[in-house]
């Protein structure tokens, strides 16, 4: 089985600061994708990767940047966290080459910013 | 762009009763995926079923089934004889280029 492991379920942390979402796969799987989830809106995709050191904007990628120095680890960063980047955020997995291939989800890390 | 529009944000069934959740998408695409995923309290999104669009038949596993209206645009999702395991949000999702965009989610509650 696929297996998506983020490092923290819960992380408070205050305005201003730098946070760190890390999230490491274990199947040599091509892509990772960085969501954010809030209630009414579903997941919206933040940033996405196909490949090592290649990244590619999502939907709402302002206020974050992120980093793939390995295959199987891909890195959120909030430059200077605030208070509206409280949420939930979810990292996904999946093969790359053909595009239907399903994306597989660690378990969510729940961000407060203070 | 693609849009995915889930209308029931809360449904409630009672146990072993059959459940339709709505899930209408809009694309000019021909070729492309749906997916259904499932997230429960316990927070990991779990696939469900998935559909192709070229193919006509409908996905089925086990107790979920789709129903898939190509020309609709519609993508809903039953599940029969329904369980208290059930109770989870459940998201409809678009796949295109490897990406996926996500519908609003609707809560179901499966009462005992």
């Amino acid at each position: 089985d696929v297996k998506v492991t983020q490092s923290s379920r819960y992380l408070v942390k205050r305005t201003g600061e730098k946070v760190f979402l890390e999230c490491v796969q274990d199947m040599d799987h091509e892509n990772m994708f960085w969501y954010r989830q809030d209630p009414g809106l579903g997941l919206r995709l933040i940033y996405f990767s196909y490949d090592v050191k290649m990244k590619e904007k999502g939907d709402i990628p302002e206020g974050y940047s992120v980093s793939r120095e390995k295959k199987e680890r891909f890195s959120l960063i909030l430059e200077s966290a605030s208070t509206n980047q409280t949420s939930m955020y979810l990292c996904a997995s999946s093969l790359g080459g053909a595009s239907n291939q399903p994306q597989h989800f660690g378990d969510g890390t729940r961000l407060s910013i203070l | 762009a693609q849009t995915v529009t889930q209308s029931q944000p809360e449904m409630s069934v009672q146990e072993a009763e059959t459940v339709t959740l709505s899930c209408t998408y809009d694309t000019s695409e021909n070729n492309y995926y749906l997916f259904w995923y499932k997230q429960p309290p316990s927070r990991q999104m779990i696939l469900v079923i998935r559909q192709e669009a070229y193919k006509q038949q409908n996905a089925t596993e086990n107790r979920f089934s789709v129903n898939f209206q190509k020309a609709a645009k519609s993508f809903s999702l039953k599940i029969s004889d329904s369980q208290l395991g059930d109770t989870a949000m459940y998201f409809c999702a678009f796949l295109r280029a490897q990406k996926l965009v996500f519908g609003q989610g609707t809560r179901l509650t499966i009462n005992p």
